[in-house]
């Protein structure tokens, strides 16, 4: 069964950081590329950042450009996304995804003060 | 950025209905389109990805079409569990964009 477990969401002030990450088994996590897609609340997909398979290509959205950081661990079969300098826009659930195929439950991140 | 828009942005339809989801690209990106659906409080599944291909355990009534910048999503005769909201997705370039997503209720 795959299953994507995100973690490290929660309530943060603006200007604070979270560390999201996303645990992954069912799949050889090794073979694809990982995405974060985020969802304001009410609002619809807006895709984050995305990393190839040994890290060697790194994208991100304008919004999200110098204050957030994807990482991978093929070993850990685990995606992390660092975010700082959090802002109360930057408010959403934000979904781990494998490829297009498979997707994380999604953790709530609040920014708030 | 590649933009896109869909039509429309909901719609109501009965049970057996023919549905069908316009997704336009500001420019070409091939085939490289997905369709997802999503539930209230779930994350998205993909249903279709390069344009028509369906994804694994994807219902058959569910198609997809097009190329270049215009797409269609169709589901031949809706089912109860299909009331739900539909996102396109390219996948061509970055940025990824997806679409503002088509709601399907209950008439």
């Amino acid at each position: 069964e795959v299953q994507l477990v995100e973690s490290g969401g929660g309530l943060v002030k603006p200007g604070g950081s979270l560390r999201l990450s996303c645990v992954v088994s069912g799949f050889t996590f090794s073979n694809y590329s990982m995405n974060w897609v985020r969802q304001a609340p009410g609002k619809g997909l807006e895709w984050v950042s995305s990393i190839s398979r040994s890290s060697i290509y790194i994208f991100y959205a304008d919004s999200v450009q110098g204050r957030f950081t994807v990482s991978r661990d093929n070993a850990k079969n685990s995606l992390y996304l660092q975010m700082n300098s959090l802002r109360a826009e930057d408010t959403a659930v934000y979904f781990c995804a494998g490829g297009s195929e498979y997707w994380g439950q999604g953790a709530l991140v609040t920014v708030s003060s | 950025d590649i933009q896109m828009t869909q039509s429309p942005s909901s719609l109501s339809a009965s049970v057996g209905d023919r549905v069908t989801i316009t997704c336009r690209a500001s420019q070409s990106i091939s085939s490289f389109l997905n369709w997802y659906q999503q539930k209230p409080g779930r994350a998205p599944t993909l249903l279709i990805y390069t344009a028509s291909t369906l994804f694994d355990g994807v219902p058959s009534r569910f198609s997809g079409s097009g190329s270049g910048t215009d797409f269609t999503l169709t589901i031949s005769s809706l089912q109860p569990e299909d009331f739900a909201t539909y996102y396109c997705q390219q996948s061509y370039i970055t940025p990824i964009t997806f679409g503002p997503g088509t709601t399907v209720d209950v008439k």
